[in-house]
């Protein structure tokens, strides 16, 4: 089975950097590139923040990136805002779903 | 501008059936994979189907299989979930979203409520 595992709750202050990790279990993902990273305020559309590990999505601020070492990636957001505060998802492919992790909450405080 | 808007949720008894409509603007409709993604109250994102730019691929999550449908009319610029004996399980806020490959869901609507209950 596969499935990409998140912390629960980050939070950091204004200004700081937070990074949220999401582990890849099991070996059905197509490919090591194709992790991507949604933030997504509550009763708004999801919002696409990375793509491939760590291309930004068009639009996206450039305090926000990605990386991935070994079977964990990451996203990093630096100077943290008060508008940051959402739920932040990844994702990854098999050859035939798409997978999403649980969710990571990230409070500003 | 990109616009993807959601309808057709509702209210519904278990066992009932209900079909969800996505009416997209502002881009090639035809060029562009497209998915259902749903979240339940207080949970997570759920990947829900996809449907390739030609219909010719289609996959469902285990979840909704043999009991959901999804389709596309690229003429009329719009998606389609044709969800059938529903559980109160299915009770979300469904989304669509559109995907070029694997490279990420970059357009979603804002979403339509399912309630399944009696």
């Amino acid at each position: 089975q596969s499935a990409l595992t998140q912390p629960a709750s980050v939070s950091g202050s204004p200004g700081q950097s937070i990074t949220i990790s999401c582990t890849v279990i099991g070996s059905d993902f197509v490919g090591d590139k194709f992790v991507s990273w949604y933030q997504h305020h509550p009763d708004k559309a999801p919002k696409l923040m990375i793509y491939e590990v760590a291309k930004r999505a068009s639009g996206v601020s450039n305090r926000f990136s990605g990386s991935k070492s070994g079977n964990t990636a990451s996203l990093t957001i630096s100077g943290l805002q008060a508008e940051d505060e959402a739920d932040y998802y990844c994702s990854s492919y098999t050859t035939s779903s798409v997978v999403f992790g649980g969710g990571t909450k990230l409070t500003v405080l | 501008e990109v616009q993807v808007v959601e309808s057709g949720g509702g209210l519904v008894q278990p066992g009932g059936s209900l079909r969800l409509s996505c009416a997209t603007s502002g881009f090639d409709f035809s060029n562009y994979e497209m998915n259902w993604v749903r979240q339940a109250p207080g949970k997570g994102l759920e990947w829900v189907s996809y449907i390739s730019s030609g219909a010719a691929l289609i996959y469902y999550a285990d979840s909704v299989k043999g009991r959901f449908t999804i389709s596309r009319d690229n003429a009329k610029n719009s998606l389609y979930l044709q969800m059938n004996t529903l559980r109160a399980e299915d009770t979300a806020t469904y989304f669509c979203a559109r995907e070029t490959f694997r490279y990420g869901m970059d357009g979603w609507g804002q979403g339509t409520t399912v309630t399944v209950s009696s």
